[in-house]
């Protein structure tokens, strides 16, 4: 079975632009988070989407948003880059079965630079 | 609130030692609990998890952890440690009735020749 996929890997923006990462998770895997990973402030959820609705919500602006496809695949947009939205974006998908031991599976992130 | 604490930024461990990565976890009620690791510009990797039952779980790659709930932690082991496992180890918690997991600042594992 296919790991979760992200694309791009790598992307460089300048501050002021808007950026779209997109996330396939496993096949079968209807819940898609995403999380921000930063050396000074590690791993932070960012959101989590099923059934194409937001479910949970972590402390992110509003220049933060996603989206989820009927299909379960996701983007994820940040408007207004800023230099401290520097960081890799995870995406994490799992199956959604009502257990809530669900694990979650990461994808090999998006390494965002913002100049 | 839910929490995790790994103590150690860095272990260092001489090949064929044993190793042991620490991680200790606040939460309401009885956890979920789980380690993962990362390679360089990789995402993480699950290792295994805690829900319930046996208080040692044994997981991918010969790493094992035990959960002890009156002191709670969730410590990561291996007995005989490999030069690959050098890597970033994240520990992470979930409550019951949580879908958002916790992880901790994460471990950089160094395992010597």
């Amino acid at each position: 079975k296919a790991g979760v996929t992200q694309t791009p890997r790598y992307l460089i923006k300048t501050r002021g632009q808007q950026v779209t990462l997109s996330c396939s998770p496993i096949s079968g895997h209807r819940s898609v988070s995403w999380y921000q990973q930063t050396p000074g402030q590690g791993l932070q959820f960012l959101f989590e989407y099923f059934s194409e609705t937001q479910r949970n919500k972590g402390n992110f602006p509003g220049r933060f948003s996603g989206r989820q496809f009927s299909n379960s695949r996701s983007e994820m947009n940040v408007s207004t880059l800023e230099l401290g939205d520097s960081a890799l974006y995870l995406c994490a998908s799992r199956a959604w079965n009502g257990g809530l031991s669900d694990t979650q599976y990461f994808g090999p992130g998006t390494r965002l630079t913002v100049l | 609130a839910q929490s995790v604490a790994q103590p150690e930024d860095q272990v260092n461990v001489a090949e064929g030692n044993p190793l042991t990565v620490k991680c200790t976890y606040s939460v309401s009620g009885n956890p979920y609990l789980f380690w993962y690791v990362q390679y360089p510009n990789r995402g993480l990797q699950f290792l295994l998890k805690y829900i319930t039952g046996d208080n040692l779980v044994k997981g991918s790659y010969g790493f094992e952890a035990e959960f002890n709930k009156s002191q709670t932690s969730f410590h990561l082991k291996k007995p005989s440690a490999l030069v690959s496992d050098s890597a970033l180890y994240f520990c992470a918690v979930r409550a019951r009735g949580s879908y958002i997991p916790t992880f901790g600042r994460g471990t950089s594992l160094i395992v010597h020749p």
